[in-house]
């Protein structure tokens, strides 16, 4: 069965300093895997989207994951935090067949401070 | 561009009431879904769609109902609202493979009393 679990439920960096949030999955098939951000009464956007094709994938303000097939992993990261970043970030798997069905992770919330 | 709307961003009810939710998308995607946020639970899937006339159960649909008559609207109805259903609701669509991240709306938030 397929299950996403993100290691950390908060992170806190100080803004300029590098960005990691962890994201382990689990999958019977050959992934499709998504970071989604979620900032306070906003419904979620997407950060970037991996599906087979390079492992190191780029996304939207700065953030890139990388897949990593024998770790099981896509840890999302970004150099330099800004501010803005500070928001609830998803890890998401798709399950395979037929359907879109999405199984999220329960979330890492990410802290900037100044 | 629209993209996917919600009505009503906020709603409180009483135990019993029913309610619909409505989410209509101006994409022509072929898949929508519903799903409710939940602290420290992350997004759960109640019913999702993946066309006209084609509705299934998702993770969490007991207490809810889905119709899909159009491509565009896909309300889910609350039959009976108890306090356990208090929650944000999110309306997604998508072109309908796994390979297409899907677009959220920006939420309803229920209350139930």
């Amino acid at each position: 069965a397929q299950s996403v679990t993100q290691l950390d439920s908060h992170v806190s960096v100080s803004e300029g300093t590098p960005v990691l949030l962890r994201c382990n999955y689990s999958s019977s098939y050959s992934p499709s895997l998504f970071w989604y951000v979620q900032h306070p009464n906003k419904g979620l956007q997407l950060l970037l989207k991996y599906t087979s094709a390079a492992t190191l994938v780029k996304g939207i303000n700065g953030f890139e994951a990388e897949f990593k097939k024998s770790e099981t992993s896509f840890h999302l990261t970004k150099p330099s935090a800004h501010m803005s970043d500070a928001a609830e970030y998803f890890c998401v798997v798709t399950l395979g067949g037929a359907t879109n069905k999405l199984i999220f992770g329960t979330g890492t919330l990410l802290a900037v401070q100044p | 561009n629209a993209g996917v709307t919600q009505t009503p961003k906020f709603q409180v009810l009483k135990t019993g009431q029913s309610m619909t939710l409505q989410c209509a998308q101006d994409m022509n995607h072929e898949y929508m879904s519903w799903y409710r946020q939940d602290p420290g639970m992350g997004l759960r899937l109640i019913h999702y769609s993946v066309g006209a006339g084609i509705t299934d159960q998702g993770e969490v649909p007991n207490g809810y109902n889905v119709s899909r008559s159009t491509t565009e609207d896909f309300p889910l109805r609350l039959l009976s609202a108890a306090p356990s259903q208090t929650s944000v609701y999110f309306c997604a669509s998508s072109p309908g493979t796994r390979f297409q991240p899907q677009h959220f709306g920006d939420g309803t938030r229920l209350s139930i009393l």
